[in-house]
């Protein structure tokens, strides 16, 4: 157990629904990235909060959006859904007492139909 | 931009030694990792390796980078059935996410 937590575990929707996806970080860790793991594309990072601010984004739709809470816990919200949205998306953590490792959460499985 | 490269596939014998290679493009990566997916489960950190090291043993895995070729392996001794998973090469300049590989496949035959 990483220690970083995700729900829901599984989500289903249909196209042009909007959902979104929870991630609470590891204690003490300040930083929450977001990745998105698909079949064609592999793991690719999307976003990146450090203790509330955005710190770095990545291959993110406009579509998509995140924030990260005062009590650090983040969350990543998916509207206008299309098929290709479905993926695995994983929140990882870093920081406090290891700051070189990222700790990856179970994910949630994303299927658009 | 930077790039992590890996070979899709790699099969051995239970007991055997498996080496798994990637390579990278990025010359200011500072930390090299190394993390295991099995199936339907997220992504577990197995080691990490700083970019002034060129070796790091924790039990029965060695990890080996060459800074010169930007070429880092994982090898896992005495290779077990339960090791069979999707092994991931990711590197990080600083505090920067995390550019990953697009696996290999770990298959071990009993």
């Amino acid at each position: 157990d990483s220690g970083v937590t995700q729900t829901p575990k599984h989500l289903i929707t249909a196209t042009g629904q909007r959902v979104t996806l929870r991630c609470s970080p590891r204690s003490g860790d300040l930083s929450v990235y977001w990745y998105q793991q698909s079949l064609d594309q592999g793991l690719q990072f999307l976003i990146q909060y450090y203790n509330g601010e955005e710190r770095a984004k990545g291959n993110i739709l406009e579509r998509f959006s995140a924030q990260q809470f005062p009590d650090l816990h983040s969350e990543l919200n998916l509207s206008s859904l299309e098929l290709g949205d479905s993926a695995l998306y994983f929140c990882a953590s870093s920081g406090g007492s290891s700051y070189n490792e990222q700790f990856f959460g179970p994910g949630t499985r994303l299927t658009v139909l | 931009g930077e790039d992590v490269e890996q070979s899709l596939f790699l099969s051995v014998r239970e007991g055997d030694s498996s080496v798994i290679n990637c390579t990278y493009t990025d010359s200011s990566s500072t930390y090299l990792y190394w993390y295991k997916q099995e199936p339907g489960a997220g992504l577990q950190l197995l080691t990490y390796i700083f970019s002034n090291m060129d070796m790091k043993q924790d039990q029965r895995l060695t990890v080996l980078l060459n800074k010169k070729d930007k070429h880092l392996s994982l090898r896992i001794a005495d290779t077990q059935t339960g090791d069979s998973a999707i092994y991931f090469c990711a590197e990080r300049e600083g505090n920067t996410p995390l550019v990953f590989g697009k696996g290999t496949r770990l298959s071990v035959i009993a």
